[in-house]
């Protein structure tokens, strides 16, 4: 079945650093792939989507594209602030109703 | 900016108690989640409505009763919980399921659960 795997955290990282977060995919077909975000105490919010091969989404200083040679959508930053200190799960999605979430990073951003 | 209300934001119940969350969107969407999120777990999809009908039941126990009157409310009704129910319960909505639906699903804040 259709499945996502991102890296496990938690990472942690120093204020204006990079940041990467890797994801895979495992699906037929084409999906649409998604980031999206959690920041403590709420739920998730869509931070970003590409809905085709090679396609680069991007929001709020985030960046990822859609390889579908390497099956992958990471998440890039070039610089972290705090405020960016949240859980990240990638998802995709089949164009059935559901989403295929991973199973979320823990980002911490330290002053 | 998220249309996606969900009350109350935190809940603390007995074992024996009954209890409903609410979940209401104001995106004019027509499909309707929730999903359970405990700690250290994946996301997990528990019921789905699409026009007010329920696509999906992921093996959920009874003890957990949705309801979803018309597209804008879903409720999710509990009795008897199990201290291991104790989760983020979220709610999220889309547009529509089907062709030409956007994929997009759009989520509440979500309510804190605690069964004692």
């Amino acid at each position: 079945g259709d499945s996502v795997t991102q890296m496990e955290g938690p990472v942690t990282l120093s204020e204006e650093a990079f940041l990467t977060i890797n994801c895979t995919y495992t699906a037929t077909g084409y999906p649409s792939l998604f980031w999206y975000v959690q920041y403590p105490g709420e739920g998730l919010q869509l931070l970003l989507k590409a809905t085709k091969a090679d396609d680069k989404g991007s929001n709020k200083g985030f960046e990822a594209t859609y390889r579908k040679e390497t099956t992958s959508f990471h998440l890039e930053k070039g610089s972290v602030q705090v405020s960016d200190s949240a859980v990240y799960f990638c998802a995709l999605s089949k164009g059935d109703y559901k989403l295929s979430f991973g199973a979320g990073t823990t980002v911490t951003v330290r002053a | 900016e998220t249309g996606v209300t969900q009350t109350p934001r935190h809940l603390v119940m007995g074992m024996t108690n009954k209890k409903s969350l609410k979940c209401e969107q104001h995106l004019g969407h027509n499909a309707m989640y929730w999903y359970k999120q405990s700690a250290k777990k994946p996301l997990e999809l528990m019921f789905v409505y699409n026009f007010k009908e329920q696509t999906e039941n992921n093996s959920v126990p009874s003890r957990f009763s949705p309801e979803c009157p018309n597209s804008s409310h879903l409720f999710l009704h509990l009795h008897t919980l199990q201290p291991e129910d104790s989760a983020l319960y979220l709610c999220a909505s889309r547009a529509k399921v089907g062709a030409g639906g956007q994929e997009t699903q759009y989520f509440g804040p979500g309510t804190r659960l605690l069964v004692l």
